[in-house]
């Protein structure tokens, strides 16, 4: 248990439907990201929130829609997916975006297939 | 530009000693982090260093040498729980975590 918790924990998906998901940290952190883990590549960094509001969106498409209405809570809105969206989506939480430690607590993820 | 390498995957018995290594390119860096990832749960926070040496923490351990662009993470006596991905993360000067693609660690009896 890592204070972060993601549902759903698995998602099937036809490009034509949208869905969410969403995560929920107990552990009072002010930071919170969206992370993309495809197999045997690097974590990407999708969003990252800091204080409710969004400071980073790396070049995600707008396919992709995060919404975070408080610092416990963040959503991610799919709509009209690609099959090469298929992958494991992490939240991530941290106490501040700049820490100087840097330790980010991960849920355990939602995986996601597009068919 | 900013690059980091580990190995694909690793194989080791239990109870012996493996080393995983991370070598890393980058203009500016604020630590260096590794992470543990069983199949189908969450990376968990292992070790973080910052400054060139060793530090221990148990059986684990993690060496960095910012000369040479180069960290270790040493893992002693292991136990099959020890099972796992292992991921190397790079703190760059914007305090952004750049991830290697992970090492695959295979335990076997």
């Amino acid at each position: 248990e890592t204070g972060v918790t993601q549902t759903p924990r698995h998602l099937v998906m036809g490009m034509t439907n949208k869905k969410s998901l969403k995560c929920e940290q107990h552990l009072g952190h002010n930071a919170m990201y969206w992370y993309k883990q495809s197999a045997k590549k690097p974590l990407e960094l999708m969003f990252v929130y800091n204080f409710k509001e969004q400071t980073e969106n790396n070049s995600v498409p707008s396919r992709f829609s995060p919404e975070c209405p408080n610092s416990s809570h963040l959503f991610l809105h799919l709509h009209t997916l690609q099959p090469e969206d298929s992958a494991l989506y992490l939240c991530a939480s941290s106490q501040l975006r700049d820490s100087h430690t840097g330790e980010l607590f991960f849920g355990e993820g939602s995986r996601l297939t597009v068919l | 530009g900013q690059n980091i390498d580990q190995p694909t995957e690793m194989t080791a018995t239990e109870g012996a000693i493996v080393q995983i290594n991370c070598t890393y390119q980058t203009s500016g860096f604020n630590g260096l982090f590794w992470y543990q990832q069983h199949a189908g749960e969450a990376p968990t926070f292992l070790s973080y260093n910052v400054l060139d040496g060793l530090e221990e923490k148990g059986r684990f351990s993690s060496f960095l040498s910012r000369s040479k662009g180069y960290s270790y993470l040493l893992l002693k006596e292991l136990q099959m729980k020890d099972s796992a991905s292992y991921l190397c993360a790079l703190m760059d000067s914007n305090y952004q975590l750049i991830w290697g693609a992970g090492t695959k660690l295979i335990i076997k009896p």
